[in-house]
């Protein structure tokens, strides 16, 4: 298995709603990624987590809450979002958080908040 | 991370070599260069990645000039599924974890 699979694809909610979304692989990867990619723009970095630890959180505002609950599985809780929270949210992994190693990424949830 | 210049976009026809530039001018001795591409509608894909030397892969090869200051991404035979943003992107110890992109390079590949 050499993927990164996130789900839902598409999420709407409002902007009262808590929902989450949810990124596994199964390569045996100890990190694990969270970016945000608005239209046209380049994904900018969220959270980082290796050994299932946030190590990197860029300044994030709160309600967006990651989680790692092993190895192979991470989460992205929302709550309270704002329109502009729309936007393409990607999940990646690497074997580690070192810079010889490439990045797994997944096909993105496409999240509009309404 | 050391910043990284890359045309806004390129044009190519399908069938025939790309070679897409990057330049890096205060690339430090330990930066790594990779490159990453984004097909529409889909996460980045990661496409090579060099040091010093010159790398190939099944997909492309990294041409890496001497002095380092500038790349190139070299797609040998471009297919219209080669139409995507490509990413150059330095990467050293200190990046722990960070893969930082640039506005990248749009490429278009005409049938």
């Amino acid at each position: 298995d050499t993927e990164v699979t996130q789900t839902p694809k598409h999420l709407v909610m409002g902007m009262t709603n808590k929902k989450s979304l949810k990124c596994e692989q199964h390569m045996g990867h100890r990190a694990m990624y969270w970016y945000k990619q608005k239209a046209k723009k380049p994904p900018e970095l969220m959270f980082v987590y290796s050994y299932e630890k946030l190590s990197i959180n860029e300044s994030v505002p709160s309600r967006f809450s990651p989680e790692c609950p092993n190895s192979s599985l991470l989460n992205l809780h929302l709550h309270a979002l704002q329109p502009e929270d729309s936007a393409l949210y990607l999940c990646a992994s690497s074997l580690g958080v070192t810079f010889n190693y490439g990045y797994t990424f997944g096909s993105g949830t496409r999240l509009t908040v309404v | 991370d050391a910043k990284t210049t890359q045309p806004n976009s390129m044009e190519s026809n399908e069938e025939e070599p790309v070679h897409l530039p990057c330049n890096h001018s205060t690339i430090s001795g330990t930066d790594y260069i990779h490159w990453y591409r984004q097909l529409p509608s889909q996460g980045p894909e990661y496409v090579i990645h060099g040091l010093t030397s010159n790398v190939n892969n099944r997909m492309a090869s990294l041409a890496i000039a001497e002095d380092r200051k500038s790349s190139t991404l070299i797609l040998h035979r471009a297919t219209l599924r080669d139409a995507a943003v490509y990413y150059c992107i330095l990467r050293d110890a200190t990046s722990y974890g960070k893969l930082t992109f640039g506005q990248g390079t749009i490429l278009t590949v005409h049938p």
